[in-house]
């Protein structure tokens, strides 16, 4: 069974751009969580999809947003760059994303803002 | 307080001995449990996932859980120098997010 895919899994941006990074879950996962990690706040939620509907979302701006597809992959978008963007940014695929659900991680997408 | 935290510092053992790293989390609501592996550089791997009293194994893997005293712990028999990595504790919230402790670095000495 295929793991979690991420792509790009690496992007350097200047500051003031926007990206979009994609995730694809695991086959039969339909949740989709997004989160940012950066060695000083660790690993941060940033928002969580099911069905294309946000369930929740994290304390992180409005530049940061999201979507997902009917296919269960997502997508999320990070508009007018700063340079505290640049992290790791992961997702992580559950089959509902409830409590008794694993939750796997995919490869990460590097992202480098300058 | 932090939601999940794990306070201790980096943890050097030697080869063949019982690694234990700890968790505490704040939100008496939470009902499961994960621990994850990530190595310098990659993302994190999920090694453990417990959401009921009393101990979980998985081959050199325990863990456990206290809901009363809202603690989990780790244990890595036979620690290897592969298993070398930082250890994330992580707890599930009702609104479908996992928030995770800071980490512990794991250091297996030959």
């Amino acid at each position: 069974k295929a793991g979690v895919t991420q792509t790009p899994r690496y992007l350097i941006k200047t500051r003031g751009q926007q990206v979009t990074l994609s995730c694809s879950p695991i086959s039969g996962h339909r949740s989709v969580s997004w989160y940012q990690q950066t060695p000083g706040q660790g690993l941060q939620f940033l928002f969580e999809y099911f069905s294309e509907t946000q369930r929740n979302k994290g304390n992180f701006p409005g530049r940061f947003s999201g979507r997902q597809f009917s296919n269960s992959r997502s997508e999320m978008n990070v508009s007018t760059l700063e340079l505290g963007d640049s992290a790791l940014y992961l997702c992580a695929s559950s089959f509902q994303g409830d409590w008794d659900n694993e939750q796997f991680f995919g490869p990460g997408t590097r992202l480098t803002v300058l | 307080q932090k939601e999940v935290e794990q306070n201790s510092g980096p943890l050097s053992v030697p080869e063949g001995a019982i690694a234990s790293l700890n968790c505490t989390y704040s939100d008496r609501g939470s009902q499961s449990f994960f621990w994850y592996r990530q190595y310098s550089g990659k993302s994190p791997e999920l090694i453990m996932f417990i959401y009921s009293n009393g101990d979980k194994e998985d081959g050199r893997f325990t863990a456990q859980l206290n809901k009363a005293s809202q603690y989990v712990s780790l244990l890595i028999r036979d620690s290897q120098p592969s298993d070398s990595a930082t250890y994330l504790c992580a707890a599930h919230y009702g609104n479908n997010r996992l928030a995770f402790g800071k980490g512990n670095q794991v250091v297996v000495i030959p």
